[in-house]
């Protein structure tokens, strides 16, 4: 079955200082990766979409160099919070799909603290 | 842009009763409608999706619809059980295949 990995599932970090997450398909090739953030009391706000092959997609309010991301082959993606403050705080999500696929498979999410 | 509201927060309901949540879209293109389920400490899974207006999605006993006209999908369960209780998220992702614009999400808790 498909399957998507995330790591770490906790973190904790400093304010002002920056943290590496990572996302792992198994199972099925992600040629798509969504990453979104869950705020306190927040739904599921898009970051930013990579294709792979294609330029990555910042949603507005979300940017490069704030969020970089890294989508090097079907099975990986990785995302930086850089300058990491109390706003950037909550459950960061990586969804992944296929091709052809219309279904986003979820990880269970890295859960950012800062402090 | 693409967007979903979903204004139930909260619904607490016993064992056996009927379950109804409602979402209106707002779209630019021919969307599919998702609905996903997630449970503690857990990523979301999807349950059920609707592609086609008046069409239905059945899928552990859940339905989902939705409404062309007014731009409004609901999920229903007819009888509910404990083990439902998990939070609710409709979905809609545009036909141009962009990753999928999320509700503000329905916790759901069903009593024994």
């Amino acid at each position: 079955g498909a399957l998507v990995y995330q790591y770490p599932r906790r973190t904790i970090c400093k304010s002002g200082t920056s943290m590496r997450m990572e996302c792992q398909a198994v199972g099925f090739q992600a040629t798509s990766v969504a990453w979104y953030r869950q705020s306190p009391q927040k739904t599921f706000e898009l970051i930013a979409l990579s294709t792979v092959n294609s330029a990555i997609k910042y949603e507005q309010n979300f940017t490069q160099e704030k969020f970089p991301i890294s989508h090097p082959n079907l099975s990986f993606s990785s995302m930086t919070v850089l300058n990491a403050y109390l706003e950037d705080r909550g459950l960061y999500l990586c969804g992944a799909r296929d091709l052809w696929g219309y279904e986003q498979y979820f990880g269970p999410g890295t859960r950012l603290t800062v402090l | 842009g693409d967007s979903v509201t979903q204004k139930q927060g909260q619904v607490t309901l016993s064992e056996d009763d009927f379950l109804f949540i409602n979402c209106t879209y707002s779209t630019t293109t021919y969307p599919t409608l998702l609905w996903y389920v997630q449970y503690l400490g857990q990523g979301p899974q999807l349950l059920l999706k609707v592609t086609t207006a008046n069409n239905k999605g059945i899928s552990r006993g859940f339905e989902a619809t939705y409404d062309k006209g007014t731009t409004s999908f609901h999920l229903q369960k007819a009888s509910v059980q404990e083990s439902d209780s998990a939070v609710y998220f409709c979905a809609l992702v545009g036909n141009n295949n962009n990753a999928p614009r999320f509700g503000a999400g329905t916790k759901l808790s069903v009593k024994p």
